[in-house]
């Protein structure tokens, strides 16, 4: 069954450094999203990404964030400068619009980010 | 989006069903019912949506009522790898639009051997 996947699974990075965190959804998805969810708090909305563009961002996707879709496969998410508060798990969600499940989001298994 | 209310947490015996209520009171009618879990440290799972009809998949059973204030997600047997945070969501389902998903607490059902 396809999947999403993310890479690294745990990064480890001091503050104040760049991070991109990596994501291959789905093949024929046309959709991306990344949440965020700082330890024992709710799954909190970042972006979604449609078209080569932002379709929709929460206020925690300051100027800090970007996205990017480099090539056929790879959705990336790149901090510029981390801050303590950036230390969560990220995870990377496809879906699929020509399907009848098209708002059905599949989720990849996260990277921890930790900004020490 | 709809806001949703559900309990903190449930206890179930494995191989018994469970049953999870949610309410969603002000829901509108173009607004759909979402159920997705989450597995300790994992990434969210999509489960089941339905608009007023019950569903059923592999997975699990969505009640609705008939007002559509509120809906129950049944796990018909549950197994101890059911444990995880169950989450309703109400969200618009319309072609062409990538909604994002609205998390809250959801419910810990644990699943007792």
């Amino acid at each position: 069954e396809p999947e999403v996947t993310q890479t690294p699974s745990h990064q480890v990075t001091q503050m104040g450094q760049e991070v991109i965190l990596r994501c291959v959804p789905i093949s024929n998805h046309l959709y991306f999203y990344w949440y965020r969810q700082i330890l024992g708090q709710k799954v909190e909305f970042l972006v979604s990404f449609y078209n080569n563009e932002i379709s929709e961002k929460s206020e925690i996707f300051d100027d800090q964030f970007s996205v990017e879709r480099p090539d056929g496969s790879n959705f990336t998410l790149k901090i510029r400068s981390t801050k303590l508060e950036d230390s969560a798990m990220y995870f990377c969600a496809s879906s699929d619009p020509l399907t009848l499940s098209y708002n059905e989001q599949f989720f990849g298994p996260g990277t921890r980010l930790t900004v020490l | 989006d709809a806001k949703t209310t559900q309990p903190p947490s449930m206890d179930c015996a494995e191989g018994r069903a469970a049953n999870l209520p949610c309410n969603h009171s002000t829901i509108s009618g173009n607004e759909y019912v979402y159920w997705y879990r989450q597995i300790h440290s994992q990434g969210p799972q999509y489960i089941i949506h339905g608009l007023k009809n019950n569903e059923t998949n592999e997975m699990a059973s969505l009640i609705i009522t008939e007002d559509r204030k509120s809906s129950t997600l049944i796990l018909p047997h549950a197994t101890l790898r059911d444990t995880a945070v169950y989450y309703c969501i109400v969200r618009y389902r319309r072609g062409g639009s990538n909604y994002k998903l609205t998390f809250g607490k959801g419910t810990l059902l644990t699943v007792n051997p």
